[in-house]
């Protein structure tokens, strides 16, 4: 079946940081990726996706590459704010029509 | 569009009652689902359902009940809660059942079993 791994938080940085939350997948096909974030008290909330081999998806300075070669898709910015503190989720949709999501990644971002 | 609307935010409970979390969306979305979120452990599918009328098991179904009478609405139902029912519940819904389909969370609900 389907499986997303991601790295295990919390992740500390201090403002302006360079941030990479890495995730490696398993699925069958073709699946479409994304990041969702969720806020303190929040809902999750799209933050990117790439649906085919190696689309970027980009938002808010965030990217993440589709890496078939690898089955990765690892968030990364250039630079992280207070702001950005929150959960990140990394998921995939294949083979099945139900998502698959990772365990989620703490951020806290340190002024 | 108010996107995905859950209530109540909050809930306290004692073991044994029971109760309906709501929830609703006004996108139109054929596919909908509940997940629950505790510590440490992710997101975990409850229910999900593809359409009105069309509704399935997901990780944890123990313990929870649901319909889809129409395209809307997706109550979850707890028959009698139990401690380990203590969690933060998840809406979500998405267009169709491809694969490309973004999901839309609602805000959550807040549950605690004493």
């Amino acid at each position: 079946g389907n499986s997303v791994t991601q790295m295990e938080g919390p992740v500390t940085l201090s403002e302006e940081a360079f941030l990479t939350i890495n995730c490696t997948y398993t699925a069958t096909g073709y699946p479409s990726l994304f990041w969702y974030v969720q806020y303190p008290g929040e809902g999750l909330q799209l933050l990117l996706k790439a649906t085919k081999a190696d689309d970027k998806g980009s938002n808010k300075g965030f990217e993440a590459t589709y890496r078939k070669e690898t089955t990765s898709f690892h968030l990364e910015k250039g630079s992280v704010q207070v702001s950005d503190s929150a959960v990140y989720f990394c998921a995939l949709t294949g083979g099945s029509y139900i998502p698959t999501f990772g365990r989620g990644t703490s951020l806290i971002v340190h002024p | 569009n108010a996107g995905v609307t859950q209530t109540p935010k909050f809930q306290v409970l004692k073991t044994g009652q029971s109760m309906t979390l709501q929830c609703a969306q006004d996108m139109n979305h054929e596919y909908m689902s509940w997940y629950r979120q505790d510590p440490g452990m992710g997101l975990r599918l409850i229910h999900y359902s593809v359409g009105a009328g069309i509704t399935d098991q997901g990780e944890v179904p123990n313990g929870y009940n649901v319909s889809r009478s129409t395209t809307e609405d997706f109550p979850l139902r707890l028959l009698s809660a139990a401690p380990s029912q203590t969690s933060v519940y998840f809406c979500a819904s998405k267009p169709g059942t491809g694969g490309q389909g973004t999901q839309y969370f609602g805000p959550g609900t807040r549950l605690l079993v004493l």
